[in-house]
């Protein structure tokens, strides 16, 4: 079965414009994740969406920083006026259940590049 | 605040010889500890997870111990192999919540 994707693979922006970055979760998988990978380091909880519920915005870091998810399936996580700080790897994940328990599938990542 | 503390940053092995990576947690809540590897140019593939009912799960070379007193848990990779390179991350969650506390990965390098 497939899993988790996402477009672009690999996005080249300049400075000041705005990018849609897409993730495709695995069909029935009611959680969804972003997160942001900087060179070398960890991983950077930005955003949490679970069926219908208000999601957790708590991790994005500025409010260049949205994300949508329509119809409970597909996300968009947009960045707004990029900055050269914004260079980075940003994965999508997607779980089954929404609880901690429940494994988290990841997809490869849309690498961004900020001019 | 939740924090999951991931040791050594890197480490390089000798083909064959055993890999350890370990990590501590504050959360007394958590409950699930899952481990992802994470090769280059793709996305984190979990590899082997435990629960805090038990305190050790092996599958094949690969083994997790967790010492819920101490809120330490560890990877154990026997045998390594050059295709076990990549960056490990461990986390920490609970079925009350929905968010992982990752560690800050480790860079495994297996020389042939």
């Amino acid at each position: 079965g497939a899993g988790v994707s996402q477009s672009p693979s690999n996005k080249v922006t300049e400075k000041g414009k705005d990018v849609e970055l897409r993730c495709d979760p695995i069909s029935g998988h009611t959680a969804l994740y972003w997160y942001r990978q900087s060179l070398g380091q960890g991983l950077e909880f930005l955003i949490y969406f679970q069926g219908n519920s208000a999601p957790d915005k708590s991790g994005l870091p500025s409010d260049r920083f949205s994300a949508e998810r329509t119809g409970g399936s597909v996300s968009t996580l947009t960045i707004q006026r990029t900055q050269q700080e914004d260079s980075a790897v940003y994965l999508c994940a997607s779980s089954l259940g929404s609880g901690g328990d429940n494994e988290q599938f990841f997809g490869p990542g849309t690498r961004l590049t900020v001019l | 605040g939740e924090n999951v503390e991931q040791h050594p940053s890197t480490l390089s092995v000798q083909e064959g010889d055993s890999a350890v990576i370990k990590c501590t947690y504050s959360d007394s809540a958590s409950n699930y500890f899952p481990w992802y590897k994470q090769e280059l140019g793709k996305g984190p593939q979990l590899i082997i997870d435990i629960r805090s009912n038990v305190g050790e799960k092996k599958d094949q070379r690969i083994a997790v111990t967790l010492n819920k007193t101490a809120k330490h848990f560890s990877l154990h990779i026997t045998e390594t192999q050059p295709e076990d390179s990549a960056v490990y991350f461990c986390a920490a969650s609970s079925s009350g919540t929905y968010k992982y506390i990752f560690g800050t990965g480790t860079r495994l390098k297996v020389l042939a």
